[in-house]
């Protein structure tokens, strides 16, 4: 089983701040996508990654893929309440079923007014 | 645009009775999924139907059973119903492979006494 984990696991900071979160597995993701879900509904894609080194940018949130294919991390800059919610980390691992996802544990984002 | 439905949105069972959950997307994707959400756990996948005609195991199917019955159906049955089936329940869809996105439904609460 291809593990993704994600840290922090829980975020609580106040607007205006910037933040990072972490998603890292031991095993090469042949992509990696980045959901955000909100209390009461499901998770909503927010960015797919494939390629090593890669940096996409979604207004204020950028994310990266590490070079090597086993880590990516997301930032998010000037952090509003609007931004709450929980972010998941999710990937196909190399070799894998193309059909399946691993889903990382969440990190849970609160951004105070 | 309805996307993915699930019903119903919320079940209270008896230990031992059985239920079905549904789901219907309307986006002509090839793929669906059933997702488990507890807390501190992540989204397990369940089982999956990478196209019409074909199901297939995820990480965690004991106690599930499901049901491809067209394109747009997947249909998840809990037979013999247990506390520890106690959680939130995801279905979601993709037009194919593990780089699309995958679109969710809102989930079904359900809770096993």
């Amino acid at each position: 089983t291809q593990l993704l984990e994600q840290s922090p696991q829980f975020l609580s900071i106040q607007e205006g701040e910037n933040l990072t979160v972490y998603c890292n597995s031991s095993s090469v993701f042949s992509s990696l996508q980045w959901y955000r879900q909100e209390p009461g509904e499901g998770p909503v894609l927010l960015v797919t990654v494939v390629t090593g080194g890669e940096v996409k940018k979604l207004k204020r949130l950028t994310f990266q893929f590490g070079d090597a294919r086993k880590d990516s991390s997301l930032h998010i800059t000037a952090a509003q309440p609007g931004d709450t919610g929980l972010y998941l980390c999710a990937g196909k691992a190399s070799g894998g079923s193309n059909y399946k996802l691993t889903f990382g544990k969440g990190t849970l984002l609160t951004v105070n007014p | 645009n309805a996307g993915v439905t699930q019903t119903p949105k919320f079940q209270v069972l008896k230990t031992g009775q059985s239920m079905t959950l549904q789901c219907a997307q309307d986006m002509n994707h090839n793929s669906m999924y059933w997702y488990r959400q507890d807390p501190g756990m992540g989204l397990r996948l369940i089982y999956y139907s990478a196209s019409e005609g074909t199901t297939d195991k995820g990480e965690v199917p004991n106690g599930y059973n499901v049901s491809r019955l067209n394109k747009r159906e997947f249909s998840l049955r809990l037979e013999s119903a247990a506390p520890s089936q106690t959680s939130v329940y995801f279905c979601a869809s993709t037009l194919g492979g593990s780089n699309q996105p995958q679109h969710f439904g809102d989930g079904t609460r359900l809770s096993i006494l």
